[in-house]
C-alpha cells in the first residue's frame, strides 16, 4: 500500500464548478500536511498547508482528519487557470522527509 | 530572488557515461533533497542532506551519489547511468529538518533521458 494515496483522475469540470480531492495517508507518525500544485511537469509549488482545524485561502479549503488519516482539498468556483495536478504531501516525523501522493489531475473547461 | 537552480534542464546521454546534475539554493536552507518523478509513481526521494557533510539515502538511492560540501550546493551524480534512470528530477530545499511545517522550494527540474 502506498504511504500517500490519491485518486489520479483526471477530473474534468466546467468553469465555476466545485471540485473536491481526497487523499489518505498510512503513517500515523505524519506530522504535517500540504497540498502542492504542479503545472505540466514543472516544479511543484506550495498551494497551502493543511491544519487540523481546517483552513481556507480564497476559493481553496483544506481539511485534515487525523483519526481517519484523511486530507481533502475543495476548490470552489473553478477557473481555467486551476487546471493542474494537485499533489497531496505528508511530512513524516520531524526529520523533514516529504512523502508525495501521485497527484490528482484537474482540467477545467470553458 | 529566493530560488533553487538546477542545471541542466534537459539532458540526453548514453548508458554508462557519468553525469552530474547541479543544484544550488540561495536561501541558506539546511535541508536539501533530490527527487525523481515517474508517471504513476509520484515524486520519490533519492537522497537528502540535513546539513553540510551530512547526507543519507532516501527511498530510491541505487545508482546515485550526492555530496554536500557547501550549504548552498547539492549535486546529484550518476556514475554509470542506465535507461531506467530516465526520469524527471527535482532538487528541493527547506529551512531545516525540524521545520516540519515549512515549505519546500523546488528547482525547475531536469529531464534526463538515458539511451
Amino acid at each position: 500500500r502506498k504511504e500517500v494515496e490519491q485518486d489520479p483522475g483526471p477530473f474534468n469540470v466546467p468553469e465555476g464548478a466545485t471540485v473536491a480531492f481526497n487523499c489518505t495517508y498510512s503513517n500515523s507518525a505524519s506530522q504535517s500536511f500540504f497540498w502542492y500544485r504542479q503545472d505540466c511537469r514543472k516544479e511543484p509549488k506550495l498551494l497551502m498547508s493543511v491544519y487540523s482545524s481546517g483552513n481556507e485561502d480564497g476559493r481553496f479549503t483544506a481539511q485534515l482528519n487525523r483519526a481517519s488519516q484523511y486530507i481533502s482539498l475543495l476548490i470552489r468556483d473553478s477557473k481555467l487557470s486551476d487546471s493542474a495536478t494537485y499533489l497531496c504531501v505528508v511530512n513524516i516525523g520531524w526529520g523533514g522527509k516529504l512523502i508525495f501522493g501521485q497527484g490528482t489531475e484537474l482540467s477545467v473547461k470553458p | 530572488e529566493a530560488q533553487v537552480t538546477q542545471n541542466p534542464r534537459y539532458l540526453i546521454t548514453v548508458t554508462g557515461k557519468k553525469l552530474t546534475v547541479t543544484c544550488s539554493q540561495n536561501m541558506n536552507h539546511e535541508y536539501m533533497s533530490w527527487y525523481r518523478q515517474d508517471p504513476g509513481l509520484g515524486l520519490r526521494q533519492i537522497y537528502y542532506s540535513m546539513n553540510v557533510e551530512v547526507t543519507d539515502k532516501g527511498d530510491v538511492p541505487e545508482g546515485y551519489k550526492v555530496s554536500r560540501k557547501e550549504k548552498r550546493n547539492f549535486p546529484l551524480i550518476l556514475e554509470s547511468p542506465s535507461p531506467n534512470q530516465t526520469s524527471l528530477y527535482f532538487c528541493a530545499s527547506r529551512p531545516d529538518r525540524t521545520g516540519a511545517d515549512t515549505e519546500a522550494f523546488f528547482g525547475q527540474g531536469t529531464r534526463l533521458t538515458v539511451v
